[in-house]
C-alpha cells in the first residue's frame, strides 16, 4: 500500500524558515518524481514545486521560487521541502504528492499526482 | 490567478447528470487530471487522461476534452459525492509548471 507521510509543519513567524518532510512506503520511491502541493485555508489548491526520481529536473511555483528548496533523499524514501523568508501567506496545509509519468497515442506524456499524504499545517503569524 | 478556469459552485439534485467544466489554453495540448477532496481530507484522483479511473472510483464517473475545456461527468450523483473538485495540468507556457484550476464546490440536493 502506498503511503505518504508529511511531517514538520508549525508555526513560524514571517521571515522564519521551516523544513518539511514527507515519509514514503509501499512503492520504489526511487522511480518517481514527488511534488509538493498547498491549501490555504479555504482556499484552493496550489502547485508548489516538482522533483524528478534522480533529483535532476527541478521546478517551482513563480509564488516560492528562491525561497523553497524541494529535495530527496532516495535512500531515505524521504521528500523534503526546506522554506524561508516565510510570509503570511505561505500559511497553508502542504502535501505531498506522488507524480506517474503516462503516455498516451494522441497527446504523448502527460503527469498526474495519483497518490497524497494526509497534509501538514503550515502557519505563519507573529 | 489560475490559468485554469472552473465554476466556483455547482449543485445537482441527487440522481441526476452533472457536468464539471475546466477551460485553459492549455488543454488544447495536455490532458486534464481530476481531484475530489471532502472536507478535512486529502485530494484524490478520480478521473486521468482521455477517461481513466483509478481503481475503486465509482464508473459513474467520466471524463472528457474539447478544445481549451475539460470535464467531469458524474452520472447518477450520490450523496457522497458532495465535495470540492480540481482539475489540474500542465501551465500554458509549457515550461514543466503545473496548475490547478480554483475549484469547484458540488453540492448534491
Amino acid at each position: 500500500e502506498v503511503q505518504l507521510v508529511e511531517s514538520g509543519g508549525g508555526l513560524v513567524k514571517p521571515g522564519g524558515s521551516l523544513r518539511l518532510s514527507c515519509a514514503a512506503s509501499g512503492f520504489t520511491f526511487s522511480s518517481y518524481s514527488m511534488n509538493w502541493v498547498r491549501q490555504a485555508p479555504g482556499k484552493g489548491l496550489e502547485w508548489v514545486s516538482s522533483i524528478s526520481s534522480s533529483s535532476s529536473y527541478i521546478y517551482y511555483a513563480d509564488s516560492v521560487k528562491g525561497r523553497f528548496t524541494i529535495s530527496r533523499d532516495n535512500a531515505k524514501n524521504s521528500l523534503y521541502l526546506q522554506m524561508n523568508s516565510l510570509r503570511a501567506e505561505d500559511t497553508a496545509v502542504y502535501y505531498c504528492a506522488r507524480d506517474r509519468k503516462l503516455y498516451d497515442y494522441v497527446w504523448g506524456s502527460y503527469r498526474i499526482f495519483d497518490y497524497w499524504g494526509q497534509g501538514t499545517l503550515v502557519t505563519v503569524s507573529s | 490567478s489560475s490559468e485554469l478556469t472552473q465554476d466556483p459552485a455547482v449543485s445537482v439534485a441527487l440522481g441526476q447528470t452533472v457536468r464539471i467544466t475546466c477551460q485553459g489554453d492549455s488543454l488544447r495540448s495536455y490532458y486534464a487530471s481530476w481531484y475530489q477532496q471532502k472536507p478535512g481530507q486529502a485530494p484524490v484522483l478520480v478521473i486521468y487522461g482521455k477517461n481513466n479511473r483509478p481503481s475503486g472510483i465509482p464508473d459513474r464517473f467520466s471524463g472528457s476534452s474539447s478544445g481549451n475545456t475539460a470535464s467531469l461527468t458524474i452520472t447518477g450523483a450520490q450523496a457522497e459525492d458532495e465535495a470540492d473538485y480540481y482539475c489540474n495540468s500542465r501551465d500554458s507556457s509549457g515550461n514543466h509548471l503545473r496548475v490547478f484550476g480554483g475549484g469547484t464546490k458540488l453540492t448534491v440536493l
